[in-house]
């Protein structure tokens, strides 16, 4: 069965640009969640789609917005980029949007801002 | 406000000793506790999961307990090998945050050959 992928591994931007990145869920997953881990600190949550909504978001402006495509595979837009915005972004997937569904991680795309 | 905390940065130990990596947690509606390793590179991968209503779980050379008075889980690692060396988070979710996972800061564990 194949992990959760995501694209691209790497992205450099500069400053006011645009990001996209784009995740692909373990075939029978519904649910999507995105998180960011910056330099020195722990992973912390940015959104959660499930069946094609968006459930809830972390402590994040509202710069960054994604959506859930049909197929269940999802992408994380952040737009007006900030220098600190430059961290690891990682995709993870579960069964269901329920406490005990496992989430399991994509190797995460790498976001630098100039 | 750190709702999940991981208070060793680093531990080292040799192989075939054992790994113990603690984790204490604040939010008493968590209810499901999970372990992930990660390599430097590389997203998390999913270790091991506790529901409360449990006190450990075992698989393998892994076995975790929670003791929930306490707040306080904690990871085995019976025998360590130089491959069990990465980064461990520790991770809960639960009380109305179902949806989310609150991580640790995560502990470096080195296993010496």
């Amino acid at each position: 069965e194949a992990g959760v992928t995501q694209s691209p591994t790497h992205l450099i931007k500069t400053r006011g640009q645009q990001a996209t990145l784009r995740c692909s869920p373990i075939s029978g997953h519904t649910s999507v969640y995105w998180y960011q881990q910056a330099l020195g600190l722990g992973l912390q949550f940015l959104l959660w789609y499930d069946e094609g909504e968006e459930r809830n978001r972390g402590n994040f402006p509202p710069r960054f917005s994604g959506r859930q495509f049909p197929n269940y595979s999802s992408e994380l837009n952040v737009n007006a980029l900030e220098l600190e915005d430059s961290a690891l972004y990682l995709c993870a997937s579960s069964r269901q949007g329920r406490d005990t569904d496992t989430q399991y991680f994509g190797p995460g795309t790498r976001l630098t801002v100039l | 406000d750190q709702q999940v905390k991981q208070n060793s940065p680093s531990l080292s130990v040799q192989e075939g000793r054992i790994s113990i990596l603690n984790c204490d947690y604040t939010n008493s509606m968590f209810d499901y506790f999970l372990w992930y390793k990660k390599y430097p590179a590389e997203g998390p991968t999913f270790l091991i999961s506790i529901s409360s209503i449990k006190d450990k779980n075992e698989d393998g050379r892994f076995t975790v307990f929670l003791n929930k008075s306490a707040k306080h889980l904690s990871l085995h690692i019976v025998p360590s090998q130089p491959g069990d060396s990465a980064v461990y988070f520790c991770a809960a979710s639960g009380g109305g945050s179902n949806y989310k996972l609150t991580f640790g800061k995560g502990t470096l564990l080195t296993v010496n050959p």
